[in-house]
């Protein structure tokens, strides 16, 4: 299947600074990429819906201030955490969409200190 | 509102026994299923999926059946393996030119040697 690639996987700032987490497409172009959070024991819900070359698509109830999502090319996507908080921790996810198929990253822990 | 829900939030099997996962969802308009594994850290993967125009389909080890008249969905692992122990989450895909996923609670699926 598709790979995606999502970098870091674990990172730990300090309150009030910002995060970056990539999120590439290694062997597709994914023209929508998805940004899910998932905190523990909890399922995954979605944040965003990143679409190449426009806006992103925020959720109800997701700040689109302090979640940036960029998607810059047909293979990469990034949110910045920006002015993190520790309730800002958590495992954040993103896809990317092939066909009918959505292809996850590994994941990205932030643990916000 | 719209849901996909699970009614086991943990399920504990012996190895080599045959577990079975359940789902609920709300949304009588969904066509589309996705079962995923979670293993702790890590991304979803991709098991199987099914259209609401199947019943059933099957896959190495494990089989997916829907009931539309009920709204239920269901996976099924035949001689479960430790290597099996995950969460595993069904998905419902919201084809809107793009695949959004609403994911349901999850199961933990724990598989004692």
């Amino acid at each position: 299947g598709a790979v995606v690639s999502q970098h870091p996987s674990r990172v730990i700032c300090k309150s009030g600074t910002s995060v970056k987490i990539e999120c590439r497409s290694l062997d597709f172009q994914a023209t929508t990429m998805f940004w899910y959070r998932q905190f523990p024991k909890q399922s995954l819900m979605l944040m965003a819906t990143s679409n190449e070359g426009s806006k992103a698509t925020y959720e109800q109830g997701v700040e689109k201030d302090k979640f940036l999502i960029n998607h810059a090319s047909l293979t990469l996507s990034t949110l910045t955490v920006t002015s993190a908080h520790p309730e800002d921790s958590s495992f954040y996810i993103c896809s990317g969409a092939l066909s009918t198929e959505a292809f996850f990253g590994q994941g990205t822990r932030l643990t916000v200190v | 509102g719209e849901s996909v829900g699970l009614h086991l939030p943990t399920l504990s099997v012996q190895e080599g026994d045959n577990s079975i996962i359940n789902c609920a969802y709300s949304n009588s308009a969904s066509d589309y299923f996705i079962w995923y594994k979670q293993e702790s850290g890590k991304g979803p993967q991709f098991i199987i999926d099914i259209r609401s125009n199947m019943d059933k389909r099957q896959g190495q080890r494990v089989t997916v059946l829907l009931n539309k008249t009920v709204k239920h969905l269901s996976l099924q692992i035949a001689a479960t393996q430790p290597g099996d122990s995950a969460v595993y989450f069904c998905a419902e895909n919201r084809y809107t030119g793009f695949q959004k996923l609403v994911f349901g609670t999850g199961t933990r699926l724990l598989v004692s040697p």
